[in-house]
């Protein structure tokens, strides 16, 4: 079965620790993608990839980092430098056609509470 | 640039219909619609694409005026499994390759 995956569904951390959320996917898909949403908030972007080995900067990067060693794989790291991290993170990922994003699928988030 | 929802929420009572606007300031190559339930990962209903036709998906559709650099979804005899947070997410010549989420409207659908 094709999909993405998140691990862990919870997370909770110190004020100071860094964490590592894991996304994973089996789709063949070109892009990958990582979002924070709030409560009743929509969602921002935070890092993208479209190949590996090279990611940029979303809207609201400051305090996190990734990296794409693989294709299937795209893990994001919030750091202690992110002040304010509590947060559902979200993955994505989607094939791209030429100048076009086609549908991203998401997979089903990380809800990380700082304590 | 963020695009703009309207309304942010509505409450239909079952059967009726709505209708759900997502505008943006810029030109737009796609306009991306998704549906999240409480506390799940947004479910991917529909494409518009520059010069493309309105997309349906099940009584859901969709239209795409590139003049006015809008969207909107057309929820028909709604059901209770229409219930959730709709959102748009668009995407322009400056933000190829990404999507720009608007910030969501709430349906509740009511018996």
């Amino acid at each position: 079965d094709g999909g993405i995956t998140q691990s862990p569904k919870y997370l909770f951390r110190k004020e100071g620790q860094n964490v590592t959320l894991s996304c994973e996917q089996n789709l063949n898909h070109d892009a990958m993608y990582w979002y924070r949403q709030d409560p009743g908030q929509g969602l921002r972007l935070i890092y993208y990839s479209q190949i590996v080995n090279d990611f940029q900067k979303g809207d609201i990067a400051e305090g996190y980092s990734v990296s794409r060693e693989k294709k299937e794989s795209f893990p994001l790291t919030v750091t202690s430098a992110q002040k304010n991290p509590t947060a559902f993170y979200l993955c994505a990922s989607s094939i791209l056609r030429s100048r076009l994003t086609d549908t991203q699928y998401f997979g089903p988030g990380t809800r990380l509470t700082v304590l | 640039q963020q695009p703009v929802q309207s309304p942010q929420a509505v409450i239909l009572r079952e059967g009726e219909d709505a209708v759900i606007n997502c505008s943006s300031s810029k030109a737009l190559y796609s306009v991306h619609w998704y549906r999240q339930k409480h506390g799940e990962a947004p479910v991917f209903l529909m494409i518009l694409l520059k010069g493309g036709e309105q997309m349906r998906h099940e009584k859901i559709s969709a239209s795409f005026n590139e003049k006015k650099q809008q969207s909107s979804l057309y929820l028909t005899a709604s059901q209770l499994s229409y219930s959730g947070t709709y959102f748009c997410g668009t995407e322009d010549p400056d933000s190829s390759y990404k999507l720009i989420f608007g910030s969501g409207t709430r349906l509740l659908v009511r018996p």
